[in-house]
């Protein structure tokens, strides 16, 4: 996780709430990444950027948006969260496409 | 909250056994291999990688083998130990893709008996 951080680590909200989860990161890799993962789905891509302002959609990006307005900070914004949202959600990075991602600490959100 | 490791295939073995990890890969033309560990709670952490133009690599205790001809990859841990109880997931890149995003795969889980 070295280099990598994200928050919150635990939260809890109620469905149709606005929420927010931030990763940061140290090392200065250009690609940053979202994923959630469940119980029998294994890691699941949402989105990802591959630079500042430059963001692209994953295989499960319905609900969800980001932004990334600095080289360092990736955020991953649910409009109006839904209980289908209750995951773990893990931020990676890498220096380039298709090179090792390495992962943050995670974030488990319960939406209730 | 559920476990993700629930799930998923489970490799259980002997303290100081050597212990296999399999995982059969989708694409013909992904180039680049990862093994990745998770232990609960935590995120995946970065083991061992090969490249397509390598069958064998490598590392401290951890061996990697790539076997392109039947798309089939290992993870070969020598003399396990309780610390190395974990799920374990390969992932494959095709370096020259079109988005080269990496793709998971689900995951085995290891445990290790004292």
């Amino acid at each position: 996780d070295a280099g990598i951080t994200q928050s919150p680590r635990h939260k809890v909200t109620e469905t149709g709430t606005p929420v927010t989860l931030r990763c940061h990161q140290t090392e200065n890799h250009r690609y940053m990444y979202w994923y959630r993962q469940d119980p029998g789905h294994g890691l699941r891509l949402i989105h990802y950027s591959y630079g500042v302002k430059d963001t692209d959609k994953g295989e499960v990006s319905d609900g969800y948006s980001v932004s990334r307005s600095k080289t360092e900070d990736f955020l991953l914004t649910l409009e109006s969260a839904t209980s289908s949202q209750t995951s773990v959600y893990f931020c990676a990075i890498s220096v380039g496409a298709g090179e090792t991602q390495y992962f943050g600490p995670g974030t488990r959100l319960l939406v209730l | 909250g559920e476990s993700v490791g629930l799930h998923l295939p489970t490799l259980s073995v002997q303290e100081g056994d050597n212990s296999i990890i399999n995982c059969a890969y989708s694409n013909s033309a992904s180039d680049y291999f990862i093994w990745y560990k998770q232990e609960s709670g935590k995120g995946p952490q970065f083991i061992i990688d090969i490249r397509s133009n390598m069958d064998k690599r490598q590392g401290q205790r951890v061996t990697v083998l790539l076997n392109k001809t039947v798309k089939h990859l290992s993870l070969q841990i020598a003399a396990t130990q309780p610390g190395d109880s974990a799920v374990y997931f390969c992932a494959e890149s095709n370096y020259g893709g079109s988005q080269g995003n990496l793709i998971f795969g689900k995951g085995t889980k290891l445990s290790v008996k004292p």
